[in-house]
């Protein structure tokens, strides 16, 4: 079955950082990624939406210059934290989909904590 | 507005009993799509099911089965005989065709099946 590969699965750095989180669909062309945050005993929220060749559209609060998403091809998109604070510690998970696949497939996730 | 609840937060019964987790939805759309993810403590997301709008036809696999119903807005999951493996977050979804089938998350029940 279709497969999305998240990497890293845990990252642990220093205030000021910036992280890069990479999403990649192995066996399909995704034609749109999504970006999920789920911080600790919480539910999924959606981020942003990532399509391919286009820019990322941005859920409502969610500061775009913050969290940079990049969907350059149709197996590859990354999410970007940038200069990262302790508050943006969490649990980072992609899905993807093809153009006429249901239902979205889940990375791993990664977590990410931030000293 | 699309909306997911699940009202109960925590579960916990002991191993072989049934038990039946909540989801009640909101909606304007008349095609929606409806989802049941399992997340174990590991974190990934596990797809479980997807249902149209379109088919309330109920469904059984295994120990699992579902009960959707438009008529009330719900579509709940039940376990039968549960096992200690199935003790995780269980999260219900929303997705609507006209919002790009982002999907809306409800606020998971933490099952817990003790031996």
């Amino acid at each position: 079955g279709a497969v999305v590969s998240q990497h890293p699965s845990w990252v642990i750095c220093k205030s000021g950082t910036s992280v890069k989180i990479e999403c990649r669909s192995l066996d399909f062309q995704a034609t749109t990624m999504f970006w999920y945050r789920q911080f600790p005993k919480q539910s999924l929220m959606l981020m942003a939406t990532s399509n391919e060749g286009s820019k990322a559209t941005y859920e409502q609060g969610v500061e775009k210059d913050k969290f940079l998403i990049n969907h350059a091809s149709l197996t590859l998109s990354t999410l970007t934290v940038t200069s990262a604070h302790p508050e943006d510690s969490s649990f980072y998970i992609c899905s993807a989909r093809d153009a006429g696949v249901q239902p979205q497939h889940f990375g791993d996730g990664t977590r990410l904590s931030i000293l | 507005a699309q909306k997911v609840t699940q009202a109960q937060t925590e579960i916990s019964v002991v191993e072989k009993e049934d038990v039946t987790l909540d989801c009640v939805y909101e909606t304007r759309d008349t095609t929606y799509y409806l989802f049941w993810y399992k997340q174990p403590p590991s974190g990934e997301l596990v797809f479980l099911i997807r249902r149209n709008s379109f088919d309330e036809q109920n469904e059984i696999s295994g120990r699992y089965s579902w009960n959707f119903q438009k008529s009330t807005s719900s579509f709940n999951f039940t376990i039968t005989a549960s096992q200690v493996v199935d003790s995780a977050v269980y999260f219900c979804a929303l997705s609507e065709a006209r919002r790009a089938q982002k999907l809306v998350f409800g606020q998971g029940t933490r099952l817990t099946i003790n031996p």
